[in-house]
């Protein structure tokens, strides 16, 4: 069975810009979650969609923006990027409707932004 | 706000010993405990959960021991190998859905 895949791997963008992340869960996981991760704040969780609805979200600014697809493929947006937003960005996958379940991270995207 | 916390950043064991790693957390209300480990250039793997209504569960030479009075988690390594060597991270939900709080990680080495 395929693991979580993200793409790209790797990103280098400018301050203003917007970029857009992408999540591809294991085959039958219906939850996915973000997490930003950053030496200074480890990783912090972004938001979690479940069924095509977001069911939470972190403490982050309307900048960052996801959705996911009926095929529970997910993105993530974050416009506007700031030098801050610079970090690897992890998905995870979980089968289970119920609160918190194991879940499966991906490689992540190292994002870079200068 | 709530926290979890590491006491360690780093700790260094001999190959074949036991490891240790601890963790505090400050929110009463977490009813669930994971423990991840993050190798270098990878995500986070998860190895064992404990849910609060339990004080001890074993895997396959892991152990998490969870200690609600004092709010301490940790999670034992026995005979610890090079393979061990990462980061491990104690995180913990308080019912809202997947929203996992992580700790700020222990880097565990071990010498050979």
């Amino acid at each position: 069975k395929a693991g979580v895949t993200q793409t790209p791997r790797y990103l280098i963008k400018t301050r203003g810009q917007q970029v857009t992340l992408s999540c591809s869960p294991i085959s039958g996981h219906r939850s996915v979650s973000w997490y930003q991760q950053t030496p200074g704040q480890g990783l912090q969780f972004l938001f979690e969609y479940f069924s095509e609805t977001q069911r939470n979200k972190g403490n982050f600014p309307g900048r960052f923006s996801g959705r996911q697809f009926s095929n529970s493929r997910s993105e993530m947006n974050v416009s506007t990027l700031e030098l801050g937003d610079s970090a690897l960005y992890l998905c995870a996958s979980s089968s289970s409707g119920q609160p918190v379940y194991e879940q499966y991270f991906g490689p992540g995207t190292r994002l870079t932004v200068t | 706000g709530e926290s979890v916390g590491l006491h360690l950043p780093t700790l260094s064991v001999q190959e074949g010993d036991n490891s240790i790693i601890n963790c505090a957390y400050s929110n009463s209300a977490s009813d669930y405990f994971i423990w991840y480990k993050q190798e270098s250039g990878k995500g986070p793997q998860f190895i064992i959960d404990i849910r609060s209504n339990m004080d001890k569960r074993q895997g396959q030479r892991v152990t998490v021991l969870l200690n609600k009075t004092v709010k301490h988690l940790s999670l034992q390594i026995a005979a610890t190998q090079p393979g061990d060597s990462a980061v491990y991270f104690c995180a913990e939900n308080s019912g809202g859905y997947q929203k996992v709080t992580f700790g700020t990680g222990t880097k565990l080495q071990v010498i050979p």
